[in-house]
């Protein structure tokens, strides 16, 4: 069955980079139409979209942190990383991967799914 | 970007209740959207994706339809495990955005 957990540290300073890793099974990153996403929850607060990385290493960025953000892979290891610089109190949420299948015609574009499994979420707080 | 709003925020209800749900796109996203069920302190799940197919294991009480702008999920007799938060989501395209959630409480 498919699973992904997600590790990292629970505790950052301010200006510090977080470094996440979300270990999954169940799939392969390198079997056409598999994607991982990151999507973090504040406190109290919606989901918010953060980054996904398919099969075939194409990357994409949530709009207003893509500055700040970095997803890549290690198929070997079935494990996607994300790295987020210049953490603030802001950033303190619970960080979940998922993954999501997608699909991409002749002229490259992409036929999305859902996000069909989640991990548990990894609280992160961000100290000033 | 495309904008996702969701009403009511939140919602009061009781068991057996018909719950509606509606949500918003700020622009034609056809059928690319999904709802999702979270609990607190738990990981959301998927309940109806592509606008109005459910999800394999969801109870046949919620349902969904909608295309373009204007999508609705419905419980139809709100049951003890239901009260919780709903999100629907565009994956119409990147970067992927989600209502701003519905709670539904007692």
């Amino acid at each position: 069955q498919v699973t992904l957990r997600e590790s990292g540290p629970a505790l950052v300073n301010s200006t510090q980079t977080l470094t996440l890793t979300c270990t999954f099974s169940g799939f392969s990153l390198s079997s056409g139409g598999m994607c991982v996403s990151w999507v973090r929850q504040s406190p109290g607060k919606a989901l918010e979209w953060l980054a996904l990385i398919d099969w075939d290493d194409v990357k994409f960025y949530s709009t207003s942190l893509k500055t700040r953000l970095t997803i890549s892979k290690d198929t070997s290891k079935n494990q996607v990383v994300l790295t987020m610089t210049n953490m603030g109190p802001v950033d303190t949420a619970t960080y979940y991967c998922a993954r999501i299948r997608a699909s991409v015609d002749y002229s490259g574009v992409y036929d999305w799914a859902h996000f069909d499994y989640w991990g548990q979420g990894t609280l992160v707080t961000v100290s000033s | 970007d495309i904008q996702m709003t969701q009403s009511p925020s939140p919602m009061s209800a009781s068991v057996g209740d018909r719950v509606t749900i509606t949500c918003r796109a700020s622009q034609n996203i056809r059928h690319f959207l999904n709802w999702y069920q979270q609990k607190p302190g738990r990981a959301p799940t998927v309940l109806i994706y592509d606008a109005s197919n459910l999800q394999s294991g969801v109870p046949s009480r919620f349902s969904g339809s909608g295309s373009g702008t204007h999508f609705t999920l419905i419980i139809s007799s709100l049951q003890p495990e239901d009260f919780a938060t709903y999100y629907c989501q565009q994956s119409y395209s990147t970067p992927f955005t989600f209502g701003p959630g519905t709670k539904v409480d007692i």
